[in-house]
């Protein structure tokens, strides 16, 4: 079956600008959860979504929203970019959620803020 | 706070010698803990997991964990290492009503 697919795999945007990155879950998926990952911090929970709900929240500033569709599919929109921003974002789904068998993660979004 | 520590950020290894990675985790109820190795250019993949059970797991490529709920410890070992090997491997826990906290991950070198 296939995998998580996130688009694009590579952004490149400037301050202030505001960002949108897709995921498409495993085929009945219904859990889907972001994470940011750079090499200083590793990965850091963003949030999860589970049915079109945002069910758990990372510590990360408002910023950083996240919606999910009646198809399992999930946005993450970033706002007012900061340099620091720049990671790798990667997101994750799973069938039930955080407490179910292991999360399958998409390659991720690569994102550069200049 | 709640968090997952790996104590090694770079490990360098030749090939055939033994692996253990320490991953250390502050929950102290109820936990699932994962192992999760990023080859270079690759996405993360899951190598071994703990629900319940038989506390020493075994996952793929010959990796395998042991929880010790005394130490709240799950460290992984692998007994020969190979140069395929080289990757980043990451700890993480899910604890109840929670989220998925990984730890800083380690980046593992095998020398040929």
């Amino acid at each position: 079956k296939a995998g998580v697919t996130q688009t694009p795999r590579y952004l490149i945007k400037t301050r202030g600008q505001q960002v949108t990155l897709s995921c498409s879950p495993i085929s009945g998926h219904r859990s889907v959860s972001w994470y940011q990952q750079t090499p200083g911090q590793g990965l850091q929970f963003l949030f999860e979504y589970f049915s079109e709900t945002q069910r758990n929240k990372g510590n990360f500033p408002g910023r950083f929203s996240g919606r999910q569709f009646s198809n399992s599919r999930s946005e993450m929109n970033v706002s007012t970019l900061e340099l620091g921003d720049s990671a790798l974002y990667l997101c994750a789904s799973s069938l039930l959620g955080q407490m179910d068998t292991e999360a399958f993660f998409g390659q991720g979004t690569r994102l550069t803020v200049v | 706070a709640q968090s997952v520590s790996q104590h090694n950020h770079h490990v360098i290894l030749s090939e055939a010698a033994s692996l253990e990675l320490g991953c250390n985790y502050s929950y102290g109820g109820t936990v699932n803990l994962f192992w999760y190795v990023q080859y270079p250019g690759q996405h993360l993949q899951l190598l071994l997991k703990y629900f319940s059970g038989d506390p020493l797991v075994k996952g793929i490529k010959g990796f395998e964990a042991e929880f010790i709920k005394s130490k709240f410890s799950f460290n992984l070992r692998k007994p020969s290492v190979q140069w395929s090997d080289t990757a980043e491997y990451f700890c993480a826990v899910n604890v109840p009503n929670n989220d998925m906290r990984f730890g800083a991950g380690t980046r593992l070198t095998v020398k040929p």
